[in-house]
């Protein structure tokens, strides 16, 4: 049973440039989150997908977006990168939105902006 | 809002010995669940526990256990005869939950370092 896996593992990008980051859910598992979590710091929420649409966004600019595939796939899209950009990103997947489900997280996306 | 605290910011002991690691939560919600997850310098955060906030029962797996207090608003985390493997970044996390039944974002604390010296 696949879990949560992410790619790439590592990538390193220009200032100003795009970066699209990948995700497949666990088995079974239809709602996938994506975190940002920067040096010494707790994971921060992005967004949430559920049944192809952002259903809960956290306080991030525009310049992050993503979608859900039909197959619950998902992207992490960022947009003119910033220094600041640079972080862990995770993904978690579940099943369904409900709090009652366990929250899987891949081994996250290093990004490095310089 | 919901808000997380771990304050203790780094822990070192010696192998063998037990440790508790705190964590102290707030939220407006009535109905909210409780994770610790555990993260190796790989960076995949490993899960360890969920408890609902309607289940105060304290739980024990192997050397690890959790004391969940909603008086205290505290769902602490203890490792008996620490072991060298444990030695990782774990987090406490907190997800409150809409009228509609759906879980808000997992919120987490800044983690605590734990360092289990041979």
């Amino acid at each position: 049973d696949a879990g949560v896996t992410q790619s790439p593992t590592h990538l390193i990008k220009t200032r100003g440039q795009q970066v699209t980051l990948r995700c497949s859910p666990k088995s079974g598992h239809d709602t996938v989150s994506w975190y940002q979590q920067a040096l010494g710091q707790g994971p921060q929420f992005i967004f949430q997908y559920y049944e192809e649409e952002e259903r809960q966004r956290g306080n991030f600019p525009d310049r992050f977006s993503g979608h859900q595939f039909p197959n619950y796939s998902s992207e992490l899209n960022v947009n003119a990168l910033l220094l600041g950009d640079s972080a862990l990103y995770l993904c978690a997947s579940s099943w369904g939105p409900q709090g009652r489900n366990t929250i899987y997280f891949g081994e996250g996306s290093w990004l490095t902006v310089v | 809002a919901q808000k997380v605290t771990q304050a203790q910011t780094e822990i070192s002991v010696v192998e063998k010995e037990d440790v508790t690691l705190d964590c102290v939560y707030e939220t407006r919600d009535t109905t909210y669940y409780l994770f610790w997850y555990k993260q190796p310098p790989s960076g995949e955060l490993v899960f360890l526990i969920r408890r609902n906030s309607f289940d105060e029962q304290n739980e024990i797996s192997g050397r690890y256990s959790w004391n969940f207090q909603k008086s205290t608003s505290s769902f602490n985390f203890t490792i008996t005869a620490s072991q060298v493997v444990d030695s990782a970044v774990y987090f406490c996390a907190l997800s409150g939950q809409f009228s509609s039944g759906s879980a808000r974002q997992l919120t987490f604390g800044s983690g605590t370092q734990l360092t289990v010296l041979p």
